[in-house]
């Protein structure tokens, strides 16, 4: 069964760090590229960042620029994404997905993410 | 930035009924859109992509048509579980920076 699992969410006060993690199983994982997706509360859904395969490039939308960070360890079939000086807006649930031609299949079942003090 | 844009906002649908949800790309993406269903509290699912083509295990009551900036999901006859939030998302440039529609809710009338 494909699977992909985030794990990493919580409360974290502005301008704080956290580390979200993407478990993924099921699928060759090193053949995907992969993404983070994240939803505010009541919200629509936002593409946030993209790595390929072999980790050689990296995309991000413009807000999360110079504050977060895409990586994988295909030996170890997981993703992360390092959020740091995290804003109120940041505050969502994210998700991890793959894709090799621009649609998204799988999604994990997200993590959220709080900023607030 | 493609801009995305979906309407209507909010549709309410009769169960049995017809469904035709719109999607408006800034600017030509081809054929490079997909549609997603998410209902509360899951993640988005993968309904159409390629404008047309329909995702595996998806129904055939749910199709998509459309090229360039204009395009269209139609659902032929709502069933209680296609109640759900719809969105859209363009794929095509390069390098890979997406975006999303704002989303069509589907509810019952």
């Amino acid at each position: 069964e494909v699977q992909l699992v985030e794990s990493g969410g919580g409360l974290v006060q502005p301008g704080g760090s956290l580390r979200l993690s993407c478990a993924a199983s099921g699928f060759t994982f090193s053949s995907y590229w992969m993404s983070w997706v994240r939803q505010a509360p009541g919200k629509g859904l936002e593409w946030v960042a993209n790595i390929k395969q072999d980790g050689s490039e990296k995309y991000y939308v413009d807000s999360v620029k110079g504050r977060f960070t895409i990586s994988r360890d295909n030996a170890k079939n997981s993703l992360y994404l390092q959020m740091n000086s995290l804003r109120a807006e940041d505050t969502a649930v994210y998700y991890c997905a793959s894709w090799t031609e621009g649609w998204f299949d799988p999604w994990g079942q997200g993590t959220l993410v709080t900023v607030s003090s | 930035e493609i801009v995305m844009t979906q309407s209507p906002a909010t549709l309410s649908v009769s169960p049995g009924e017809r469904a035709t949800l719109s999607c408006r790309a800034s600017q030509s993406v081809s054929s490079n859109l997909a549609w997603y269903q998410q209902k509360p509290g899951q993640a988005p699912r993968l309904l159409i992509y390629g404008a047309s083509t329909r995702a595996t295990g998806i129904p055939a009551r749910f199709s998509g048509s459309g090229s360039g900036t204009e395009f269209t999901l139609t659902i032929s006859s709502l069933q209680s579980e296609d109640f759900a939030v719809y969105y859209c998302q363009q794929y095509n440039n390069w390098p890979p920076l997406f975006t999303f529609g704002p989303g069509t809710k589907v509810d019952i009338k």
